[in-house]
């Protein structure tokens, strides 16, 4: 069965600083991969997602991640974190199945940053 | 651009009373789901609709059941509700058998007294 795990439940970086949220998923063939920010009281947008091609994709907001199948890895990087880049951040995994494409979300990772 | 609303952003019920959420998108999807949030446990899907008419129960369907009569709506409704159903509750579509990502609302923050 495919599983998503955010190993860190919370982070917490200086603002200016570079960042990197780990995401390792659990799934039998090439998998899609999606990266969503919620932030306080929104719900969740998309950042960037995955799907074939090139390894290390662009996402919205200055975001960046990079696929590593041999290490089942999904890990979203920010050279420069911002203030406003304080909120929740879930990686998911999809497939094809009955009824539709479904997705799997991990637990979350809360980034605080600070001054 | 995909528009998901949800017709209230706080709710507060009392335990034992029938709950009604709805949400609405714009951009004629046919699937839309309904799961919940909680710290810790991330995003839990309870019921999903691949088109009018249609369901299916998610991870966590117990408790809840849905209804949707038009595309464009899908509502989520606590028969009885209880205080372990005080939650965030997140609406989201997307196209039919795409790969593709979800729009989301802005959710339903559900507490029961």
């Amino acid at each position: 069965a495919q599983s998503v795990t955010q190993p860190d439940i919370h982070i917490t970086v200086s603002e200016g600083a570079s960042l990197e949220l780990r995401c390792n998923y659990s799934y039998g063939a090439t998998p899609y991969l999606f990266w969503y920010v919620q932030s306080p009281g929104q719900g969740l947008q998309l950042l960037l997602k995955y799907f074939s091609g090139d390894t290390l994709v662009q996402g919205i907001k200055g975001f960046e991640a990079e696929f590593k199948r041999s290490q089942s890895s999904f890990n979203l990087r920010k050279p420069s974190v911002h203030w406003s880049d304080a909120a929740e951040y879930f990686c998911a995994v999809g497939a094809l199945g009955t009824g539709g494409f479904k997705t799997i979300f991990g637990a979350g990772t809360r980034l605080f940053v600070k001054a | 651009d995909v528009k998901v609303t949800q017709s209230s952003r706080y709710l507060v019920k009392r335990t034992g009373e029938k709950v009604f959420l709805e949400c609405v998108q714009d951009m004629d999807h046919e699937n839309m789901f309904w799961y919940r949030q909680d710290p810790g446990l991330g995003l839990r899907l309870i019921y999903f609709s691949y088109d009018v008419k249609m369901k299916e129960k998610g991870d966590i369907p117990e408790g809840y059941s849905v209804s949707r009569e038009k595309k464009e709506r899908f509502s989520l409704i606590l028969e009885s509700a209880s205080t372990n159903q005080t939650s965030m509750y997140l609406c989201a579509s997307r196209p039919y058998r795409e790969v593709h990502e979800q729009y989301f609302g802005p959710g339903t923050r559900l507490t029961v007294t």
